[in-house]
């Protein structure tokens, strides 16, 4: 069954430290995708990363990172030198084509992110 | 572009009664996704639309219904309402929906119920 899951629910962490984020899921399809969004106090998902299942390069964008591996059925994301606007929910979702399951998203559930001054 | 908006942002109901949440797309988007969002269970899906016809649905009972327009633009009907119907409803576009799409997600409606 398809599943995502992210074992730690809250982190705190001081500015400047490095902060990663797991995520693993389970799927039962070849083509699927995995995204990461954030969600800040306000309530809306803002979209962060979208990795396509036959494509494990990892990707950095400025100081965020994310590493996918298949064999551990893992997308991880890494802030870098962490600021206190990163305080936030973030989520790992998957979607998956079996079944043609467009426009669904299966959501982890989420890690709250506390930056500290 | 403007992004999804979503109307009313906030709502307080009471149990029994019945709500219609609305939603906009983006620009050029056609396929709308609903999502409730509550502490115990996160975010789950509801359903999907695309050219006014439901194409998927999550596990949720027939008091939650939707529907879209020609113009993308989409409803969420929640009926005798409960008590645990109170959550943040999230309406996601994309393009056409398929499972290579992101979904951009609007601010939400929340809901609460007395």
């Amino acid at each position: 069954a398809q599943k995502v899951t992210q074992a730690q629910t809250e982190i705190s962490v001081v500015e400047k430290e490095d902060v990663t984020l797991d995520c693993v899921y389970e799927t039962r399809d070849t083509t699927y995708y995995l995204f990461w969004y954030k969600q800040p106090p306000s309530g809306e998902l803002v979209f962060l990363i979208r990795r396509n299942s036959f494509d494990e390069q990892n990707e950095i964008s400025g100081r965020y990172s994310w590493n996918f591996q298949k064999s551990t059925s893992s997308f991880n994301f890494t802030i870098t030198a962490s600021q206190v606007v990163d305080s936030a929910v973030y989520f790992c979702a998957l979607s998956e084509d079996f079944y043609n399951q467009g426009g669904k998203l299966i959501f982890g559930q989420g890690t709250e992110l506390s930056v500290k001054p | 572009k403007a992004g999804v908006t979503q109307t009313p942002r906030y709502l307080i109901k009471t149990r029994g009664q019945q709500v219609t949440l609305s939603c906009s797309p983006i620009s050029g988007h056609r396929s709308v996704s609903w999502y409730q969002q509550t502490p115990g269970q996160g975010l789950q899906f509801l359903f999907e639309y695309f050219s006014e016809t439901q194409r998927n649905k999550g596990n949720f009972p027939g008091r939650f219904s939707g529907r879209q327009f020609s113009n993308s633009r989409s409803e969420m009907n929640v009926s005798t309402l409960e008590l645990g119907d109170s959550a943040l409803y999230l309406c996601a576009s994309s393009l056409v929906g398929e499972v290579t799409d992101t979904q951009y997600f609007g601010p939400g409606t929340r809901l609460t119920v007395l």
